[in-house]
């Protein structure tokens, strides 16, 4: 399965600051996806990151708060803006292996944000 | 709307067996997902049902009834390292996941 390399592990923020989260997967890959997963709370994904194209946003999520870059196969960036105490969370980058409805999430270790 | 229903937490003995339920109500069904996470860590793939019945991986075995919408994540033989999140997940008809809160097990000596 792919392996995905991201970074920061974790970080602490100020409000109003931004941050951006990089993804880098050993493997080209179609589409990368953005989740957040909320302390107590299921993953929730914020975004479709497609190369080549705009990121595809979910209901709730907007691109000037989570823009994401997608500028190759194997890498792509979420930056959470202006930061509020809200956003401390762990964002997740994935990728989806094999076929059908079948396709398997493959995700990153994960980047643990904290906003004060 | 979409949901998936586990329980919040379990606690089990080493050695035994924990069954861990999931009811979902969703738009349409194309599989579902069973992923554990252990504690600051990624979640990690564990199995996938898309026909009714029961799919059996070593010490770990998932069961599915689509007409119930129920799912079961059965684990035998508990070890420590079982203490972890378990995430219950449902593609839907348009095939996006729907993803469960997760269920914390705690895995007691």
């Amino acid at each position: 399965s792919a392996v995905i390399s991201q970074k920061p592990s974790r970080d602490i923020c100020q409000r109003g600051t931004s941050l951006t989260i990089q993804c880098q997967v050993d493997s080209q890959v179609t589409m990368m996806f953005w989740y957040r997963q909320q302390p107590g709370q299921s993953l929730t994904l914020i975004a479709t990151a497609n190369q080549g194209s705009e990121a595809t946003y979910e209901s709730g999520f907007v691109i000037d708060k989570f823009p994401i870059s997608r500028p190759n196969l194997t890498f792509s960036t979420l930056t959470v803006s202006n930061m509020s105490p809200e956003d401390s969370s762990i964002y997740l980058c994935s990728v989806e292996e094999g076929s059908s409805g079948a396709n398997v999430l493959t995700f990153g270790a994960g980047s643990r944000l904290t906003v004060l | 709307g979409q949901n998936i229903d586990q329980p919040t937490e379990m606690t089990a003995t080493e050695g035994a067996i924990v069954q861990i339920n999931c009811t979902y109500q969703t738009s349409g069904f194309n599989g579902l997902f069973w992923y554990q996470q252990h504690a600051g860590e990624a979640p990690t793939f564990l199995s996938y049902n898309v026909l009714d019945g029961l799919e059996e991986k070593g010490r770990f075995s998932s069961f599915l009834s689509r007409s119930k919408g129920y799912s079961y994540l059965l684990l035998k033989e508990l070890q420590m390292k079982d203490s972890a999140s378990y995430l219950c997940a449902v593609r839907d008809e348009n095939y996006q996941l729907i993803w469960g809160a997760g269920t914390k097990l705690i895995i007691k000596p």
